[in-house]
Formats: structure tokens, C-alpha cells, sequence
């Protein structure tokens, strides 16, 4: 089982680019999130879903979009970068109330 | 507002030297404390579920508690190889909530020969 996959490991976009994180599970979980983690913050959470066909904002939405067309993979958008979203990415899923999650390995991106 | 705070920020224990790390939490109903460890470029990797006051769990040199207000996790004897960040997050109880975790900053430990 590879778990959590999250592809690209690391990218380097100039400011007003665009680019798209992959997160893919093959747990057969409902539940999957993308957070960001930056230095004395903690893990962030951005959007999430809770199946299928359904998206929600978390805490720090702006300049974010996601999909989950499929329940396996959970897409996170940046429709124009810019330097304040410089961060490491974690996508992670789980299977519903009280389980632990499953993170992938993250991306780190750098907005210049 | 559910809240984690993480206490010390760091900490640097010799090889054997046992020690604690805190999480002090505020939530309207726990459904669930969570620790997690972090290595350097890696992702969170799941250590313990704690769901109730008073509950213990234990994985090697590690035993984390709970109590109403706070988690701890002890580590006994430690080695170099249990150096990393301890995550600590809370799952609140509410329908609705979409099993989210709310995370601490995380203790950065370092265990040296």
C-alpha cells in the first residue's frame, strides 16, 4: 500500500504562476485535507472533503481552489502565486471520527 | 475556537536522560487528543489516539496520558533515533465538524549520545 501520494515533492513558481498539487490515497478513505506547514505556525488547514464530489473551506482558503472529482485524489489549485503562499503542503486522509490521519510526504513550494 | 498549545518549543535530552512533553488543549467537546512525530521532510507519522480522561497508551519508550485539560507524553530512556518534532492535535466532538484536527505547534526534540 503506498498510502498517501503527493506529487511534486518540491516546486519552484514566480509570482502570478499557476500550478496544481496531486494528492492521490488508496485507502478507500472519505476524508482528506490539505494543510500547510510554516515555520511557528503549525500545520494550517486549507479545504477539505468529506467525499466524493464535496469540498469545503478550512481556515486560510484565499488564493486556493480544490477538487475531488474522484475519491481517491484531492486536487489543490493556486490560480496566481504569490510569495506569502511559500510553504510546505500536506495533504493527508482518513477514514472518519476519531481515526488518525494518514499524511503524504508533502510539496514544498516556493513562490519567487 | 478549539486551541493546542505545545510546551517547551524544544528540547534536548542526553541518551537515557527521560523527560515529558506537554499539550494543553481547549475544545468544545473532545472526540479525540491525536500525537503525531515528524521528521525532518516528511510528513506527520501517527503515534497515539487518546479518548478519554485518565486513558494511557504506550509504543516503545513512549506512554502518552490524558487529562481533561492536558496530554503528556513520556519518554523513557530515549535514543538518538527518537529525535524529531511531536505533533500534538485535538478532534472536537460536534457533528459537522468533519473529523478536523486542530494541531499545536509541536516540540522539536533532540536526543544526543
Amino acid at each position: 500500500n503506498a498510502g498517501v501520494t503527493q506529487t511534486p515533492k518540491f516546486r519552484v513558481l514566480k509570482t502570478g504562476q499557476s500550478m496544481t498539487l496531486l494528492c492521490a490515497q488508496d485507502m478507500n478513505h472519505e476524508y482528506m485535507y490539505w494543510y500547510r506547514q510554516d515555520p511557528g505556525m503549525g500545520l494550517r488547514l486549507i479545504h477539505y472533503s468529506v467525499g466524493e464530489g464535496t469540498t469545503a473551506k478550512g481556515e486560510v482558503p484565499d488564493g486556493y481552489n480544490v477538487s475531488r472529482l474522484k475519491k481517491q485524489n484531492f486536487l489543490l489549485g493556486l490560480e496566481s502565486a504569490a510569495p506569502s503562499q511559500t510553504s510546505v503542503y500536506f495533504c493527508a486522509s482518513t477514514r472518519g471520527q476519531g481515526y488518525g490521519y494518514t499524511f503524504g510526504s508533502g510539496t514544498r513550494l516556493t513562490v519567487v | 475556537e478549539d486551541q493546542v498549545t505545545q510546551s517547551p518549543e524544544a528540547l534536548r535530552l542526553q541518551e537515557g536522560e527521560s523527560s515529558s512533553l506537554n499539550c494543553s488543549y481547549t475544545v468544545s467537546g473532545l472526540r479525540g487528543l491525536f500525537w503525531y512525530r515528524q521528521d525532518p521532510g516528511k510528513g506527520p507519522e501517527f503515534l497515539f489516539t487518546l479518548y478519554s480522561a485518565g486513558e494511557e497508551k504506550e509504543k516503545e519508550r513512549l506512554k502518552a496520558t490524558l487529562t481533561k485539560k492536558e496530554s503528556f507524553l513520556h519518554i523513557t530512556a530515549p535514543k538518538p533515533e527518537d529525535s524529531a518534532t511531536y505533533l500534538c492535535a485535538v478532534q472536537a466532538a460536534q457533528t459537522g465538524t468533519a473529523s478536523k484536527l486542530t494541531f499545536g505547534t509541536g516540540t522539536r526534540l533532540q536526543v544526543t549520545l
